[in-house]
């Protein structure tokens, strides 16, 4: 079963814009990742947020984490063409760290 | 900078044979994962070891098994090649329970005819 499901599965904004994708996840976590998959090619991992922090910050990134709600957001500010990719959450769970994803949303940033 | 490498980029296999994915990673890391990735369904878990052959089962194990005999290394193995497991393979590891960043590799291209 899936840890998490992305909302929107799809977007598409100019650049310059900021993008927000949304995740929703099942059980308990230990912590929340979002990772960014360019066509084709493995995943490379973005930022991290432990259970017991609610916001977190890097770079144009922002994080949010609602453990309530078992959901998190990731928020792109100032979208560049570069940023064109697939985005996952992926919750890790349990003393082995199992990490189990999402299904994904497609972000396409046009010129 | 940490390094996952998996023996193939794409493959090509009969239905019915034995294949095998291998993965290693160059930076000591404790746990590693294989995943399946589908159009529509994202990444879906396989198996997963947290040591030298230990294992557990992901969501989809069926079909799979595992081998880690070392800790660099980490192979799935389809016993019985199908049609329906035609698919994107991921290697990926992480360093312990308590860093759990995953670093992946380019990913196995599989096709069963």
């Amino acid at each position: 079963s899936q840890q998490g499901e992305e909302d929107p599965q799809a977007l598409s904004i100019q650049e310059g814009e900021n993008a927000t994708m949304n995740c929703s996840y099942k059980t308990s976590i230990n912590n929340l990742q979002w990772y960014r998959q360019n066509s084709g090619r493995g995943l490379v991992h973005l930022i991290l947020i432990r259970s017991n922090e609610r916001e977190k910050h890097s770079g144009r990134l922002r994080v949010t984490l609602d453990t309530s709600k078992k959901s998190s957001s990731l928020l792109i500010t100032a979208s560049r063409a570069a940023d064109t990719a697939s985005y996952f959450c992926a919750g890790s769970t349990g003393t082995a760290s199992k990490l189990t994803f999402g299904t994904g949303t497609r972000l396409q940033v046009t010129l | 900078d940490v390094k996952v490498t998996q023996s193939s980029r794409y493959l090509v296999k009969r239905t019915g044979e034995k294949v095998f994915l291998e993965c290693v990673q160059d930076m000591d890391h404790e746990n590693m994962f294989w995943y399946r990735q589908d159009p529509g369904l994202g990444l879906r878990l396989i198996y997963f070891s947290y040591d030298v052959k230990m294992k557990e089962k992901g969501d989809i194990p069926e079909g799979y098994s595992v081998s880690r005999e070392k800790k660099e290394r980490f192979s799935l193995i389809l016993e019985s090649a199908s049609t329906n497991q035609t698919s994107m393979y991921l290697c990926a590891s992480s360093l312990s329970y308590r860093e759990t960043e995953a670093f992946f590799g380019q990913g196995t291209r599989l096709t069963v005819v």
